[in-house]
C-alpha cells in the first residue's frame, strides 16, 4: 500500500511563531487532505488539495503532487493551534477503492 | 448544516461482551466510511459504503466486526465478543462522490471504546 509520512513528529512553538509541516507519499494520489485533530479526538478538515495551494486565513497549503509531498504552513501560531496534524491521500487508480492513507501526524503544542 | 454524529460517544464494556455503534452521515452523502484509531497513530480504514452496499472491508476488519448501512442512510457496526485490543476510537466519516471521482471526507466525533 502507498507510504505516508510526516515530520516532524512533534514540534513546540512559542504563540506567534510560523512552522511548517511536511507530508511524503509514496504513489499518486487522488485525494490529499490536512485535518486538525483536537484534545477531543475531532478531526477537523483542514484542507482538500490533491494538487496546487491553498490558504484559509492563517493556514495555507502547498502540494506538489509530481514530487510527492505536501507542506501546511501556519502562521502567527496561536494555543488553540494545538493538537495533532494528520496528512491523509487516496492513492490513484484504485477502482472503486476510497479508503484514505493517514500519517503518524505532528503533534504540535503552542505556548504562551 | 448538521455533520457527521455518533452514538455513543464513550463506550465501556467487559471483554466478551458485544457492542453497536451509530453513525449518522451528512444528510446528502452517498458513501460512509468507518475508521480505527488507537493511541498515538492515525486513523486506519476498516470498511466503506456506497449507499446501501459495502464496496470493500480491510483486513484489519475481523470475523467479529459487522457493518452494515441498511437503507443507504445512517450505519452500525458491530464488535462481537470484544477482546482489549478492541480498545480505540472508532471514527465514521461521510463524502458525496460521483463515479470514480475522489470527494472530500468529513468525519464524526468518533466513539471511544474501552475494553475492561
Amino acid at each position: 500500500g502507498i507510504q505516508v509520512e510526516q515530520s516532524p513528529p512533534d514540534l513546540i512553538l512559542q504563540e506567534g511563531a510560523n512552522s511548517t509541516l511536511r507530508c511524503n507519499f509514496s504513489d499518486s494520489v487522488n485525494n490529499l487532505q490536512w485535518f486538525h485533530q483536537n484534545p477531543w479526538g475531532q478531526l477537523i478538515n483542514l484542507f482538500y488539495i490533491p494538487s496546487g495551494t491553498k490558504q484559509n486565513g492563517r493556514l495555507s497549503a502547498t502540494t506538489v503532487a509530481t514530487e510527492r509531498y505536501s507542506l501546511l504552513y501556519i502562521s502567527s501560531s496561536q494555543t488553540t493551534d494545538s493538537g495533532v496534524y494528520f496528512c491523509a491521500v487516496l492513492r490513484k487508480n484504485t477502482g472503486t477503492a476510497s479508503k484514505l492513507t493517514f500519517g503518524t501526524g505532528t503533534r504540535l503544542q503552542v505556548t504562551l | 448544516d448538521t455533520g457527521v454524529s455518533q452514538d455513543p460517544r464513550h463506550k465501556i464494556t467487559k471483554r466478551g461482551q458485544n457492542v453497536t455503534f451509530r453513525c449518522d452521515p451528512i444528510s446528502e452523502h452517498n458513501r460512509l466510511y468507518w475508521y480505527r484509531q488507537t493511541l498515538g497513530q492515525g486513523p486506519e480504514f476498516l470498511t466503506y459504503f456506497q449507499n446501501e452496499a459495502q464496496l470493500e472491508k480491510s483486513r484489519l476488519l475481523s470475523d467479529r466486526f459487522s457493518a452494515e448501512r441498511p437503507k443507504g442512510s445512517f450505519s452500525t457496526l458491530e464488535i462481537q465478543r470484544t477482546e482489549q485490543g478492541d480498545s480505540a476510537m472508532y471514527l465514521c466519516a461521510s463524502s458525496f462522490a460521483a463515479g470514480y471521482r475522489a470527494d472530500t471526507q468529513y468525519f464524526g466525533p468518533g466513539t471511544r471504546l474501552t475494553v475492561l
